[in-house]
């Protein structure tokens, strides 16, 4: 099972918008509705941001905000705050019940 | 509230096995699956196995068949994690996971340093 395509690092300005994008094949991303995205500060566990491709948990802000088309899911992050600042990864169900992370992108904020 | 708190570091030479614990409190810990996934330095996330603590069922990543074992206690409400075979690749944070409606992670160990090193 191969990792998930992420671009390796994404920036934008504070209050901008960016899009994450999560790219995998007919057998993970593309046939599943269980995708999820996970933030991750130097140092510490992963957060849940995304999951089922574009619910949110409680507690998340709203400017994050997921979907998917095809193979591909994305993880839209508006309004950027410095606090942002982190590593993300996509996550997603790959068949056989196993699942597959992404490569992660890590994205700054200028 | 709800939580998992991990075993602490180790240090392994290659060829050992290293078992790594993982204890819920604040919920039913039969009732959700855990995740294993690990870290490398400077690596992103990797997806390792999962464990139901009901049943005691596993699965794990291709790449780790016939290296990783999945156990539980549940009168302890504790999932264990072992990886043998061990490698200077295998050096990494191991997280436990606990998954919410078998379909995301909710709630995260605090993460466990495997060194592997002659």
């Amino acid at each position: 099972q191969s990792a998930l395509t992420q671009p390796a690092s994404v920036s934008g300005s504070p209050g901008q918008s960016i899009t994450l994008s999560c790219t995998g094949t007919s057998s993970d991303v593309g046939s599943s509705e269980f995708v999820s995205w996970y933030q991750q500060h130097p140092g510490k566990a992963p957060k849940l941001m995304i999951y089922e491709g574009s619910q949110r948990p409680s507690g998340v802000s709203s400017r994050f905000s997921g979907s998917k088309s095809g193979n591909t899911a994305s993880l839209t992050v508006s309004g950027l705050q410095a606090e942002d600042e982190a590593d993300y990864y996509c996550f997603s169900y790959a068949g056989g019940s196993t699942w597959v992370f992404g490569g992660g992108t890590k994205l700054t904020v200028l | 509230q709800v939580q998992l708190v991990q075993s602490g570091a180790e240090v392994k030479k290659p060829g050992a096995s290293v078992k790594v614990s993982c204890k819920a409190s604040g919920y039913r810990f039969i009732g959700y699956y855990i995740h294993w996934v690990r870290q490398a330095p400077g690596q992103g996330l990797e997806w390792l196995a999962w464990i139901n603590p009901d049943g005691g069922d596993t699965k794990s990543a291709q790449k780790f068949q016939g290296r990783v074992t999945m156990t539980r206690d549940t009168s302890i409400y504790t999932a264990y994690m072992e990886l043998s075979g061990l490698r200077s690749d295998d050096t990494a944070v191991y997280y436990c996971a606990r998954v919410f409606r078998g379909v995301l992670m909710d709630v995260w160990g605090q993460g466990t340093t495997v060194t592997v090193s002659s």
